[in-house]
């Protein structure tokens, strides 16, 4: 059965690095999705990418975030210069249309930032 | 916000119990799904009900939805140990899911 994946599982910076979080979405997908989850809270939406452009994003998705999708089957989000807060566990997520349909989740990457 | 919030925040049953948990969402929705997190790892989708629908069966789950009380059920029938997990509500907002805190599930043998 088809599923998103992601690398890498864990991943440690030190506060002020960049880090690229990336993911491979189930190849059929044309929607793609980035949430968070701190330790102990609930999953967050951060934002959702279609036709090359972001569809939507959250208040979290600040100008320290940004997404690509540099060829026909990564996705990647790029945190520019993380803050102890960014640590979480990022997940991918993938959908067929239509919006807000079934979406499927990528085991995660968990961001360490010291 | 839309987001859902799961009841109670966690029940723990003996294998074979039926365990039930609530979600409750305040606007209106298109669909709400429900999806399982073990400890640590990534969430799985478990079900989907549409706005237009009351109830749905997958397996030893079943899901109601009642839009004028704007609520949610989730029913897992005949529990085994390895249902132990967190179970999330979550609502569609445009593309956006908005996931309740969860309820987090405990199976004994």
């Amino acid at each position: 059965e088809p599923e998103v994946t992601q690398t890498p599982s864990h991943q440690v910076t030190q506060m002020g690095q960049e880090v690229i979080l990336r993911c491979v979405p189930i190849s059929n997908h044309l929607y793609f999705y980035w949430y968070r989850q701190i330790l102990g809270q609930k999953v967050e939406f951060l934002v959702s990418f279609y036709n090359n452009e972001i569809s939507e994003k959250s208040e979290i998705f600040d100008d320290q975030f940004s997404v690509e999708r540099p060829d026909g089957s990564n996705f990647t989000l790029k945190i520019r210069s993380t803050k102890l807060e960014d640590s979480a566990m990022y997940f991918c997520a993938s959908s067929e249309p239509p919006f807000g349909d079934t979406q499927y989740f990528g085991p995660g990457t968990r961001l360490t930032v010291l | 916000s839309q987001q859902g919030e799961e009841d109670p925040q966690a029940l723990s049953i003996q294998e074979g119990e039926n365990a039930t948990m609530n979600c409750s969402y305040k606007t209106s929705i298109n669909n709400l799904q429900w999806y399982r997190q073990n400890s640590g790892r990534g969430l799985v989708h478990l079900i989907l009900i549409r706005s237009n629908e009351r109830e749905k069966h997958s397996g030893r789950l079943r899901v109601t939805l009642d839009t004028s009380k704007k609520s949610s059920s989730l029913l897992i029938t005949a529990s085994r140990a390895a249902d132990t997990a967190s179970y999330f509500c979550a609502t569609a907002s445009g593309y956006a899911l908005n996931f309740g805190k969860g309820t987090s599930l405990l199976v004994t043998p």
